[in-house]
């Protein structure tokens, strides 16, 4: 199965600055990769799909980028409310998988 | 708005089975494939397998096949989840997730809020 690797595991970052999240598939996924924001005790959300479509609703700040084995998620001005687990998945190999998660947590 | 919401905590000792429910409401139930999605304590989400609403079909990870039965009642728009032989190692939140894409793959949008299945003696 593709193995879908995040890093770093946690990243420190202050209100305001730019967050710069890692995702990279063990095998080409073209651009079927998903990211998806947790946060404790509530359903998962979806932000990104097709690796650069925002979802409905998602604010601007959130961007991603990257084709074949190397993506990035953006958030290009934290604000309180998006410090949380991030995690990429990708659907372009059977079974979809995803990757282990990186924490943004305030600096 | 759409939504699924799943039902309540559950705690099982080793050996038992669990049933947990997945309601949608906003959209056409048959409409849209339903996953099932675990994530243990300090691990990653887990892809599990789905149910075609419409057809009743379904389709497991291997490591879950013969353990798994997904079902549905589309009276009522719910989705159900049945995991047997329960160990310690289930211990995990199991979401629900509506499926967008087309065989088996593609991205999950909305999620249930997440059920915790605590396996303890």
């Amino acid at each position: 199965e593709t193995v879908m690797t995040q890093s770093p595991a946690t990243l420190s970052v202050s209100p305001g600055e730019r967050a710069t999240l890692s995702c990279r598939a063990s095998q080409s996924v073209s651009s079927n990769l998903a990211w998806y924001q947790l946060k404790p005790g509530q359903a998962p959300r979806l932000l990104i799909y097709g690796a650069s479509t925002r979802a409905t609703g998602i604010p601007a700040r959130f961007s991603g980028s990257g084709s074949g084995t190397e993506f990035t998620l953006t958030i290009s001005s934290l604000q309180s409310e998006d410090f949380a687990v991030y995690y990429c998945q990708q659907y372009n190999n059977w079974p979809q998988t995803f990757g282990q998660g990186t924490k943004v947590e305030i600096k | 708005q759409v939504q699924l919401v799943q039902s309540g905590p559950e705690v099982k000792k080793p050996g038992a089975s669990v049933k947990v429910s997945c309601k949608a409401s906003g959209y056409t139930f048959t409409d849209f494939y339903i996953h099932w999605v675990r994530q243990a304590p300090g691990q990653g989400l887990e892809w599990m397998g789905w149910i075609n609403p419409n057809s009743g079909g379904t389709n497991f990870a291997q490591r879950f096949q013969g353990r798994v039965t997904v079902t549905r009642d589309t009276s009522i728009s719910t989705a159900y989840m049945e995991l047997s032989r329960l160990t310690s190692d289930d211990t995990a939140v199991y979401y629900c997730a509506r499926f967008h894409g087309d065989y088996g793959l593609g991205w999950f949008d909305p999620w249930g809020q997440g059920t915790l299945v605590t396996v303890s003696s």
